[in-house]
């Protein structure tokens, strides 16, 4: 069956630093894949996409990388604040239909 | 403003009693899912629509029902809630052809099914 896992603990790490999160699935071939921040309480908030033929991608801060041979994806928070504190969750886009299967979160805290 | 909105935000409820929780979204977007969110269990799919008309069962449609009678809207019926449905619910949106397919998510329901 298909399967989405991120990191099982949760990330502490001092500012300043960088938080890297993984994403590996398993029996699954996602047209792309997709990072979204969640705070407490609420809905998730999109920040990055990666497609298949594509090996890395930047936002300000922000890097994802995909690896479609290891079926994993690696998030990075470079320069970390106490601000990047939340959930952050993995999606797989699935090309035939656009379905969206979900990762169950990585959180991650930054001490300052 | 762009916005998915979510009614009601809160409710709890009794098991065996009918509810709808609503949603619309305001970006003319034709795709559009439902989702609920447990402890350690993430963000599960329960239905999705692809356009008016169009549903599709997610990965855990049991003991929910939804309808696509018009874009913007897209309500989530638990016909006889049980305890086991009490969670966190999203509702979401996005648009496929675009090239990004981001989904822009509601604030969420808090249901509770005592």
């Amino acid at each position: 069956s298909q399967k989405i896992e991120q990191n099982s603990e949760a990330l502490n790490i001092q500012e300043g630093k960088t938080a890297t999160l993984t994403c590996n699935y398993t029996n699954y071939s996602p047209a792309y894949l997709q990072w979204y921040r969640q705070d407490p309480g609420r809905g998730p908030v999109f920040l990055l996409l990666i497609r298949e033929n594509e090996k890395e991608k930047r936002k300000e801060r922000l890097k994802v990388t995909f690896d479609t041979t290891l079926k994993q994806s690696l998030f990075h928070i470079t320069a970390s604040q106490p601000a990047d504190s939340a959930t952050y969750l993995c999606a797989l886009v699935r090309s035939n239909d656009y379905k969206l299967s979900f990762g169950a979160g990585t959180t991650v805290t930054v001490r300052a | 403003e762009a916005q998915v909105t979510q009614n009601p935000r809160y409710l709890i409820t009794v098991t065996g009693k009918k509810l709808t929780v609503t949603c619309s979204q305001n970006m003319n977007h034709e795709y559009m899912s439902w989702y609920r969110q447990d402890p350690g269990l993430g963000l599960r799919q329960i239905y999705y629509s692809m356009n008016v008309e169009v549903t599709d069962k997610g990965d855990v449609p049991e003991g929910y029902k939804v309808s696509r009678k018009e874009k913007r809207n897209f309500p989530l019926i638990l016909e006889s809630p049980s305890p086991n449905q009490t969670s966190l619910y999203f509702c979401a949106s996005s648009q496929p052809g675009l090239a990004r397919h981001e989904q822009y998510f509601g604030p969420g329901t808090r249901l509770t099914v005592t």
